[in-house]
């Protein structure tokens, strides 16, 4: 497609389950980000992933999550053992590189309620 | 470490009036700086960003935003606002080689008719 995909757009899931969210970045895209956005409040950087280099995990916030990416195509954020405080959009955005120059293009989210 | 203040959460303001939306940071070094648009259900749409140059950075949809470094602002306009603007502005923040953006708040902006 022409954008940024992620699924599933909605996910509501009890508390203690584990939850995998997808996002297809746009193609060509080398460097790909992750972000939470909790109600009310800014996106948190999460992770960040470039080419074939080591992914960049310092915005995630316990060993609950985790991400992993295929190449320079998909990438799946998992979340084990959800709490509460998980709830929260979850965005996706690629770019053509790390340049600042290169524009992040967001997907639509993916928004996580934990009940 | 950077970080983004967005003075105003909610800014009501009627069609063809004009709109400003403020933004400070706190950042040590010369700012890279960012103003993405979110609409309902939607996510991030990249509007202008200053990285150098002249402060006054022209941007889509008609928006301008001023870098004012003695004021560590980069406020946000637009002369006349149209319906289709009501959305959430954030304002971002990030220093040159970093791919790291620090994200404001955010101003959700209703538009009246």
């Amino acid at each position: 497609g022409a954008g940024v995909s992620q699924s599933p757009s909605n996910k509501v899931t009890e508390k203690g389950k584990d939850v995998e969210l997808r996002c297809d970045p746009i193609s060509g895209h080398t460097a790909l980000y992750w972000y939470r956005q909790r109600l009310g409040q800014g996106l948190e950087f999460l992770i960040y992933f470039q080419g074939n280099s080591a992914p960049d995990k310092s915005g995630l916030p316990s060993d609950r999550f985790s991400a992993e990416r295929t190449g320079e195509s998909v990438s799946t954020l998992t979340i084990q053992r959800t709490q509460q405080e998980d709830s929260a959009v979850y965005l996706c955005a690629s770019s053509l590189g790390q340049a600042l120059n290169q524009p992040q293009h967001f997907g639509d989210g993916t928004r996580l309620s934990i009940l | 470490a950077q970080s983004v203040t967005q003075p105003d959460i909610h800014i009501t303001v009627s069609e063809g009036a004009s709109l400003e939306l403020r933004c400070n940071y706190s950042y040590g070094a010369t700012p890279y700086l960012f103003w993405y648009v979110q609409s309902p259900g939607q996510g991030l749409q990249l509007l202008l960003k200053y990285f150098s140059g002249d402060t006054l950075v022209q941007g889509i949809k008609g928006f301008e935003a001023e870098f004012k470094r003695s004021q560590s602002s980069f406020n946000l306009r637009k002369p006349s606002v149209h319906w289709s603007d009501a959305a959430e502005y954030f304002c971002a923040v990030t220093r040159s080689n970093d791919y790291k953006l620090s994200f404001g708040a955010g101003t959700t902006v209703t538009v009246r008719a």
